[in-house]
């Protein structure tokens, strides 16, 4: 039992490049979610997954998408990256949402050049 | 709009006192919180919530407390030990998907 995985682990891009993030569970939950956390800002919502088949914006949606592929993998994708994009990515699940605590993958550290 | 604050950026505590940890809130429809614990190079972790329905909530070493009048969270390790050194989320739901974090408070404990 995995729980969350987050791949790659390290990045470096240059500007203007694309890529995609993959993160997967293996928990049976419903939810999964996008995080970014930069120095000084805590953790911001990028994008999350309610369920299955929907997707919707967080807190900092642009410059990303997202495609939830089935309930076990939720990707994020940067199309032309920019160093603002320079960050700690972080994914999660949870079975209820913001009611239930989420389990976090072990974060890719991403550096656009 | 930082709706979730920790006013903290860091915190030292002697090993064996009591670690305090706080958190405001500006949003009244705030209606679950939750505390995450954050070691280098790792995601958070899950570390003990409350609904708004509760004052404080206990588990072992860690007690949450919440104060809705003064929109206040805070944590509470006792008794403080070298494993407890980490990045501290605190963290807010209301009622729907949304998880909104606090910027973390890092606690270090010396021996």
């Amino acid at each position: 039992n995995a729980g969350v995985t987050q791949t790659p682990k390290f990045q470096v891009l240059k500007t203007g490049q694309s890529m995609t993030l993959q993160c997967a569970q293996d928990m049976n939950h419903n939810s999964m979610y996008w995080y970014r956390q930069d120095p000084g800002m805590g953790l911001r919502l990028i994008y999350y997954s309610a369920s299955e088949g929907t997707t919707d914006k967080g807190e900092v949606p642009n410059g990303y998408n997202v495609s939830r592929l089935n309930k076990r993998e939720f990707s994020l994708r940067l199309e032309s990256a920019a160093p603002s994009q320079t960050s700690v990515y972080f994914c999660a699940s949870s079975d209820r949402g913001g009611l239930n605590e989420q389990f976090f993958g072990p974060g890719t550290r991403l550096t656009v050049l | 709009d930082q709706q979730v604050k920790q006013n903290s950026p860091s915190l030292s505590v002697q090993e064996g006192r009591i670690s305090i940890l706080n958190c405001d809130y500006t949003n009244s429809m705030f209606d679950y919180f939750l505390w995450y614990k954050k070691y280098p190079a790792e995601g958070p972790t899950f570390l003990i919530s409350i609904s708004s329905i509760k004052d404080k909530n206990e588990d072992g070493r860690f007690t949450v407390f919440l104060n809705k009048s003064a929109k206040h969270l805070s944590l509470h390790i006792v008794p403080s030990q070298p494993g407890d050194s980490a990045v501290y989320f605190c963290a807010a739901s209301a009622g729907a998907q949304k998880l909104v974090f606090g910027q973390g408070t890092r606690l270090t404990i010396n021996p």
